[in-house]
């Protein structure tokens, strides 16, 4: 079965931290990549998205995502996180033989200034 | 202003009582969707209907039902066989997944049902 692992459960930063939150795949085809964001009390949101083409990709709000096709990994990264960063952090990917999006079990994010 | 709304934010139900989710879209989305998200567990596949009158089972269907009867709106109903219904329910909508390259899912706010 399809599947999809955020290995960082939760993580805790400090102001101006680097980030960099993994995630891997398990299917072998053609995938589109997807990082999606919940901020408390907010609806989840797209941060960023591969479809093809340049596998790094640039998101809103100074995120972007590299995918490594040899690795199944499409980790997320931030060069310096903000206190509004704190939220729950989403991978998923479509395969291109379903029709569903599988989600990871998310990484919660929390930044202190 | 475009969106998905679901209502109610919050439900409070007694064991043994079905209770219908509400989910609605004005975006003229084909394909609407219904998750379940637990902590530690990310987001749960319940159902997902791809056009009017048609829908599929996701990965955690039993006790749950759907409907699609408008392009608009995506009712889900969780009844008494779900064994542990407590969680928060997610409506999601989008494009045909057949277009790729614009191929997003956008979600509504969310209700947090609570069974007791």
């Amino acid at each position: 079965a399809q599947s999809v692992s955020q290995h960082n459960h939760h993580v805790i930063l400090s102001e101006a931290a680097s980030l960099e939150l993994g995630c891997n795949y398990s299917y072998g085809g053609t995938v589109n990549l997807f990082w999606y964001v919940q901020y408390p009390g907010q609806h989840l949101q797209l941060l960023l998205k591969y479809f093809s083409g340049d596998p790094l990709v640039k998101g809103i709000k100074g995120f972007e995502a590299e995918f490594i096709k040899s690795k199944f990994s499409f980790n997320l990264r931030k060069p310096s996180v903000q206190w509004s960063d704190t939220a729950e952090y989403f991978c998923a990917v479509l395969s291109y033989n379903t029709d569903k999006l599988i989600f990871g079990t998310g990484t919660r994010l929390q930044v202190f200034p | 202003d475009g969106g998905i709304t679901q209502s109610p934010k919050y439900l409070f139900r007694k064991e043994g009582q079905n209770v219908t989710l509400s989910c609605e879209q004005n975006l003229n989305h084909d394909a609407m969707y219904w998750y379940r998200q637990d902590p530690g567990q990310g987001l749960r596949l319940i159902y997902y209907s791809q056009i009017v009158n048609d829908f599929q089972k996701g990965d955690i269907a039993e006790g749950y039902s759907v409907s699609r009867e408008k392009k608009e709106s995506f009712p889900l109903t969780v009844t008494s066989a779900q064994k542990n219904p407590t969680a928060f329910y997610l409506c999601a909508s989008s494009i045909s997944s057949t277009d790729r390259v614009n191929y997003e899912q956008y979600f509504g706010p969310g209700t947090r049902l609570t069974v007791t």
